[in-house]
């Protein structure tokens, strides 16, 4: 089955300044790769996505790319604020109906004001 | 738009009970999905369902637990009896048909079992 590796588990950033969380992915097959945030006591909620005919996709700070021959995807967060503090997911999944995604380690990111 | 609304928020058992934890997919999603989540295994997917019908539940970790869906707006998962390690937070999801997997959290129930 799949597998998914996330790096790093822990990451601390000045306020302003980028942050970057990287997902290795282990089945070719896959191509759909979402992105989730998850803040103390709740669910995590879905912030972007990917599909494998996409390079790059962004939605105002933040952004994903994605490299499939390597198998690896990324999220790049820029000009940070203390409210992305919280604990990021990477998943991935073959989509187009098959919908088991397959979730990375999660990542504590804190911003340091 | 109300998300997805999981009951109770938090739950608190002794071993050897009954718990039931409820689950209402978003309104015209026909996807649903029960995850747990632990320090030590991280998220996994317990169950999901199309249209009401089970389709996996291979991520389900032993008989002692179950799932159903009796209609498209109603979901539960119970244990029975329940242990101390199946003590987590238990999230329902839900996606939209042809979207199935653009998955969209419910704010979990975090149960405790003494």
């Amino acid at each position: 089955g799949e597998n998914v590796e996330q790096h790093p588990s822990t990451l601390s950033v000045q306020e302003g300044d980028s942050a970057v969380i990287k997902c290795t992915y282990s089945d070719s097959a896959s191509n759909y790769f979402p992105w989730y945030k998850q803040e103390l006591g709740k669910g995590p909620q879905l912030i972007i996505d990917i599909r494998s005919n996409v390079g790059e996709k962004k939605d105002q700070r933040i952004a994903v790319t994605l490299n499939k021959t390597a198998k690896h995807f990324s999220l790049h967060i820029t000009e940070t604020q203390p409210e992305d503090s919280a604990v990021y997911f990477c998943a991935a999944s073959i989509g187009f109906g098959n919908e088991k995604l397959t979730f990375g380690t999660g990542t504590r990111l804190t911003i340091i004001p | 738009d109300a998300g997805v609304i999981q009951s109770p928020r938090h739950e608190v058992t002794e071993m050897g009970q009954e718990v039931t934890l409820r689950c209402k997919p978003i309104s015209g999603h026909n996807s649903l999905f029960w995850y747990r989540q632990t320090m030590m295994r991280g998220l996994e997917l317990l169950i999901y369902f199309n249209n009401n019908v089970p389709i996996d539940d291979s991520g389900m970790p032993e008989d002692r637990f179950s799932a159903k869906m009796p209609n498209a707006s109603f979901s539960t998962l119970k244990i029975q009896p329940s242990e101390p390690r199946d003590s987590a937070v238990y999230f329902c999801a839900s996606s939209l048909p042809g979207l199935r997997e653009t998955q969209y959290f419910g704010p979990g129930t975090r149960l405790l079992v003494l």
